[in-house]
């Protein structure tokens, strides 16, 4: 059964605190990306990678880290530098071959900062 | 600066009419463009694309037009029922790059 898993579904953070989204895709994509949506929002771009040991900076990198050391996975870190941690986190794949690609999404995590 | 528009407030409609969404976008030409289905708390589900030589696309219930000229897509679900009610988000591509720039959905409603 393939597909993108993510985890936890719900997270809930202190201030202050540092805390690791799980992304893990059994389809063999080359490109993994992350997304952040608030409520009426539309998805921005947070990083993402297209091969094992590099990732690019997306719209809205500060405040975020992300390590690409396997194709199939790809975490991201919510730092304490992260001014509005609390959304609704989405991790993607994808196929790199030239610009028409269907990203394929996980079910979601959604972070709070209590 | 880019920019993507779908219609923020939500489409009511009725059960068994057609439901169209639009998506517009400024300072764009886009290779290609895609809709997404999202449902409340899951991740986007891919529907449907279209690129900028085809005017229109169809798969069972739904179809996808393409104005390059408007600058506008258009989303029709025909025979609409009430498991259709979702956001639905267009989503673009340019020439040469794999990471299409979202739109931030229309919400449909299909009332029985």
């Amino acid at each position: 059964d393939g597909g993108i898993t993510q985890s936890p579904k719900y997270l809930f953070r202190k201030e202050g605190q540092n805390v690791t989204l799980s992304c893990e895709q059994n389809l063999n994509h080359d490109a993994m990306y992350w997304y952040r949506q608030d409520p009426g929002q539309g998805l921005r771009l947070i990083y993402y990678s297209q091969i094992v040991n590099d990732f690019q900076k997306g719209d809205i990198a500060e405040g975020y880290s992300v390590s690409r050391e396997k194709k199939e996975s790809f975490p991201l870190t919510v730092t304490s530098a992260q001014k509005n941690p609390t959304a609704f986190y989405l991790c993607a794949s994808s196929i790199v071959k030239g610009g028409t690609d269907t990203q394929y999404f996980g079910p979601g995590t959604r972070l709070t900062v209590l | 600066s880019q920019k993507i528009e779908q219609n923020s407030e939500a489409l009511n409609i009725q059960e068994g009419k057609t439901a169209t969404l639009t998506c517009n976008y400024t300072n764009y030409s886009p290779a290609y463009l895609q809709w997404y289905r999202q449902d409340p708390g899951r991740g986007p589900v891919f529907l449907l694309l279209i690129r900028e030589n085809e005017k229109e696309k169809r798969k069972e219930r739904l179809k996808v037009t393409f104005d390059t000229t408007l600058k506008q897509s258009l989303f029709h679900i025909t025979a609409s029922q009430p498991a259709d009610s979702a956001t639905y988000l267009c989503a673009l591509g340019g020439r040469g790059s794999y990471i299409p720039t979202f739109g931030r959905g229309t919400s449909l409603i299909v009332h029985p």
